[in-house]
This record gives C-alpha cells, sequence and structure tokens, in this order.
C-alpha cells in the first residue's frame, strides 16, 4: 500500500547545527505538508508544498519539493532550543485526497 | 475562533467501560478525523468524516464508533476500553476539496490510560 518514510527517526545536535530530515513517498503526490509536533503537544501544520522542485522558507527552516513529486526535505539552519520536536511530513492518499497519510516523524533534540 | 476544542484531556478508565471523547471546532471544515498517536510512535487514524452524516473507517477502527450529526462535532466512543487503547487521543480538521486538501487542524489532545 501507499507509504511515506521519514529518515532519520532521531537527531540529536548541538545547538547552532544545521538539521535535515527526509521524507520519501512510494507514490507521486499532489502536495506535501509538514507539521511540527512539540513534547507533550499536539501537530501543528507547518507549511505545504505543491509544486515540482518547489523550495519555501520560514526564517530558518527551508522545505523543499522534490521534482518528482515523491521525496521532500526540511532543512533547519543554526538549530535553537526552541526547534525540538518531531517533525513530520504527510502526503494525501491516492484514493481519498481529503486525508493524509503520515511519515512516522523525525524527532529532533538539541543540546544548548 | 477555538479552532479544535477536544475534551477530556486526561482519563484513566477501567477495562471494561466506555467513554466518549468530544471534538468540536468552529472553523466550518467539512472533514474531521480522529488519530491515535502511541509513545514514540506516529500518527494512526482510526476513523474520518467527509461531512455531516457520513463517516469511514481509518486504518485502526477496532474498539471505536463515531458519529457526525453536526459539521462541528464529531465525537469518538470507546466500547469495553482495554489496554491496548491506552494512547494519546487527537482530533483534527481540515477543509477539502476535489482538488486537494489544507493544513490540518489538531486539537490539543485527550490522554487516555486504561488500567
Amino acid at each position: 500500500g501507499q507509504q511515506v518514510m521519514q529518515i532519520p527517526q532521531y537527531q540529536h545536535v548541538q545547538e547552532g547545527e544545521d538539521f535535515t530530515t527526509y521524507c520519501n513517498s512510494s507514490t507521486t503526490l499532489s502536495n506535501i505538508q509538514w507539521y511540527k509536533q512539540r513534547p507533550g503537544g499536539h501537530p501543528v501544520f507547518l507549511i505545504q508544498l505543491v509544486k515540482s522542485g518547489e523550495v519555501k522558507k520560514q526564517k530558518r527552516l527551508t522545505f523543499q519539493f522534490g521534482e518528482a513529486k515523491k521525496n521532500s526535505s526540511l532543512h533547519i539552519t543554526a538549530t535553537q532550543t526552541t526547534d525540538v520536536g518531531t517533525y513530520f511530513c504527510a502526503g494525501p492518499r491516492s484514493s481519498n485526497t481529503g486525508k493524509l497519510i503520515f511519515g512516522q516523524g523525525t524527532t529532533l533534540q538539541v543540546k544548548p | 475562533n477555538a479552532g479544535v476544542t477536544q475534551t477530556p484531556k486526561f482519563r484513566i478508565l477501567k477495562i471494561g467501560q466506555s467513554m466518549t471523547l468530544q471534538c468540536a471546532q468552529d472553523m466550518n471544515h467539512n472533514y474531521m478525523y480522529w488519530y491515535r498517536q502511541d509513545p514514540g510512535m506516529g500518527l494512526k487514524l482510526i476513523y474520518y468524516s467527509v461531512g455531516a452524516g457520513i463517516t469511514d473507517k481509518g486504518e485502526v477502527p477496532n474498539g471505536y464508533n463515531v458519529s457526525r450529526s453536526t459539521t462541528e462535532d464529531f465525537p469518538l466512543r470507546l466500547e469495553l476500553a482495554a489496554p491496548s487503547q491506552t494512547s494519546v487521543y487527537f482530533c483534527a480538521s481540515s477543509f477539502s476539496t476535489g482538488q486537494g486538501n489544507y493544513g490540518y487542524t489538531f486539537g490539543s489532545g485527550t490522554r487516555l490510560t486504561v488500567v
């Protein structure tokens, strides 16, 4: 069945280092969404990418959507302790675009 | 706007008890969803609804039931609670058209322990 996979599962970085998480889909996606979940919190929508090769920035966060629309990445420059949390990518199910299939998430720990 | 409101925030149930997790949204979203998240794991879809009166099963529907009598409310019913249902439950909503969907808005979650 359709799958969305993320790597790595966990990442520990020193504050100030960069961080990247990768998302790969088994099928071509019409769009990709990214969410952040702080420890003990709920997922919060960050961004949606729609176009092939699209790159969007939010301050220190850079999101990319692959040319084939099957992969995506989130890059954080100069991490801060406020970046701690789990980052999920999600893409629409082929059978129902209103339903998202979520990756298993990448948990980021930042050492001050 | 309150967004998505979930109640209760915490609950301890005994095995075999039943309960309803409440979820309400005030954004006029057509789609609503129930997810469960086990410790250190991702989100698993329990049930979803594309509009009032229409519901469908997700990946892990066994032991749960839902109803959607209004656009705003989407309660999740647990019948005969089991320890395997210990989890954090998130309700979410979104606006979706035939061309695609917009970002989900999640509630703050219900942390359920079955003992």
